[in-house]
């Protein structure tokens, strides 16, 4: 396994469009999260899964915007009806808690970045 | 709510140096954990450095150290001997035992020069 991978890695769109992100997570983590990255600021939380169920979601992630975790395994975020504004990078990361390893730390994706025009 | 403060938005050092980055944070919670992560340009965010709250022992790994002083809510990385391939934005986060997510300051933007 070769870690988070994330595709596409690029998107650029118009308004108005709707957009899919797609998360592989390493393969043994039950924990998934996405987090949204603007130029010059640190990551901000959206959303996260523990294995299939979305246990919380960050007021950011306004109702155009969907995320899901089918089976545990991958996770896709939408965004339909795309704003100039959600313009970011959307990163994915993962982790592993469960008892005998809570060390906290996340694994991170190289990103997707989009572009709205 | 936990906020995580960083200062410097810009630093920078020469090679073979030792440069600090601050951290400060603001919480109400006993347990939890301090992360220093790198982001070098356009590559994938990666762990420099992790702190147990509850361990007093400041952690360590290679030439990185933190100075972790629970009571000031501070949380400064020390790296030593500079590389140029230290250079990247390096991010503070904070996230609580009980908690599921990490809270990132605003990162400082860190150059290495020859």
């Amino acid at each position: 396994d070769t870690g988070v991978s994330q595709d596409p890695r690029h998107k650029i769109t118009k308004r108005g469009q709707n957009v899919t992100f797609r998360c592989d997570p390493i393969s043994e983590h039950n924990r998934l999260y996405w987090y949204r990255q603007t130029l010059g600021q640190g990551p901000e939380f959206l959303t996260y899964f523990q294995n299939e169920a979305q246990l919380e979601k960050s007021r950011l992630l306004s109702d155009r915007f969907s995320a899901e975790r089918p089976k545990g395994s991958f996770s896709t975020l939408e965004i339909q009806r795309t704003e100039q504004g959600d313009s970011a990078m959307y990163l994915c990361a993962s982790s592993l808690r469960d008892r005998l390893s809570n060390t906290g730390e996340l694994f991170f994706g190289e990103g997707s970045r989009l572009t709205v025009l | 709510a936990q906020t995580v403060t960083q200062s410097q938005p810009e630093m920078s050092v020469q090679e073979a140096e030792t440069v600090t980055l601050s951290c400060t944070y603001d919480t109400s919670e006993s347990n939890y954990y301090l992360f220093w992560y790198k982001q070098p340009p356009s590559r994938q965010m990666i762990l420099v450095i992790r702190q147990e709250a509850y361990k007093q022992q400041n952690a360590t790994e290679n030439r990185f150290s933190v100075n972790f002083q629970k009571a000031a809510k501070s949380f400064s990385l020390k790296i030593s001997d500079s590389q140029l391939g230290d250079t990247a934005m390096y991010f503070c986060a904070f996230m609580p035992n009980s908690g599921y997510a990490l809270n990132f300051g605003k990162g400082t933007s860190l150059l290495v020069t020859p």
